[in-house]
């Protein structure tokens, strides 16, 4: 079974741009969650999708957007990007049971200048 | 704001070493997970324990959780250069129905150096 997918693998974005970072869960699997990576806060939980329903939200910004597809692929979008974004951004899939676990990807690197 | 504290933030060690890295929180979790992230990965579960005062053993690799579901650690046994990579706690919280969130620690970046 393919593992979770994430494109593209490295970003360069500049200042006040807008990015769009995709996720292709594990077959079968409808939750879909995102975070980001930093050296300085390490792994922070943006949102969770499931069933193409926002059921879990971070304390991010409203520029940090998402939605989920019918095939429960996903698409995280950050607008108006600033310096801080500069991080490497997760997702994670799973079945969709509360508290099961996730199995994330290699992450999107994004590098804001 | 639930937070988890790792340390040490580093470790450095020679093969064949035994270490200690510790997983603290004020706040009491329903379960917490031990994840391990090599460079240009996604971080990859290793153990979820679930019970206060449980041990989990994977092969060199032990994990505890503590007695008030607070806090963890994980020793590894005759480190080997295979086990260097970012170890990450996570905890659980079942905030209520849906609200189901894992809080991660910053990570111990270990080295094992042959």
């Amino acid at each position: 079974k393919a593992g979770v997918t994430q494109t593209p693998r490295y970003l360069i974005k500049t200042r006040g741009q807008q990015v769009t970072l995709s996720c292709s869960p594990i077959s079968g699997h409808r939750s879909v969650s995102w975070y980001q990576q930093t050296p300085g806060q390490g792994l922070q939980f943006l949102f969770e999708y499931f069933s193409e329903t926002q059921r879990n939200k971070g304390n991010f910004p409203g520029r940090f957007s998402g939605r989920q597809f019918s095939n429960s692929r996903s698409e995280m979008n950050v607008s108006t990007l600033e310096l801080g974004d500069s991080a490497l951004y997760l997702c994670a899939s799973s079945l969709g049971v509360v508290g099961e676990t996730q199995y994330f990807g290699p992450g999107t690197r994004l590098l804001v200048l | 704001t639930q937070l988890l504290e790792q340390s040490p933030q580093f470790l450095s060690i020679q093969e064949g070493e035994n270490l200690t890295v510790y997983c603290n929180s004020s706040s009491v979790f329903s379960s917490l997970q031990w994840y391990r992230q090599e460079p240009g990965e996604g971080p990859v579960l290793l153990v979820t324990v679930v019970t206060g005062g449980e041990v989990k053993k994977l092969k060199r690799l032990t994990f505890q959780f503590g007695d008030a579901r607070k806090d963890s650690s994980l020793h590894i046994t005759a480190a080997q250069p295979g086990d260097t990579g970012l170890y990450l706690c996570a905890g659980g919280d079942r905030g209520g129905g849906s609200n189901y969130k894992l809080t991660f620690g910053k990570g111990t970046l270990l080295t094992v150096n042959p």
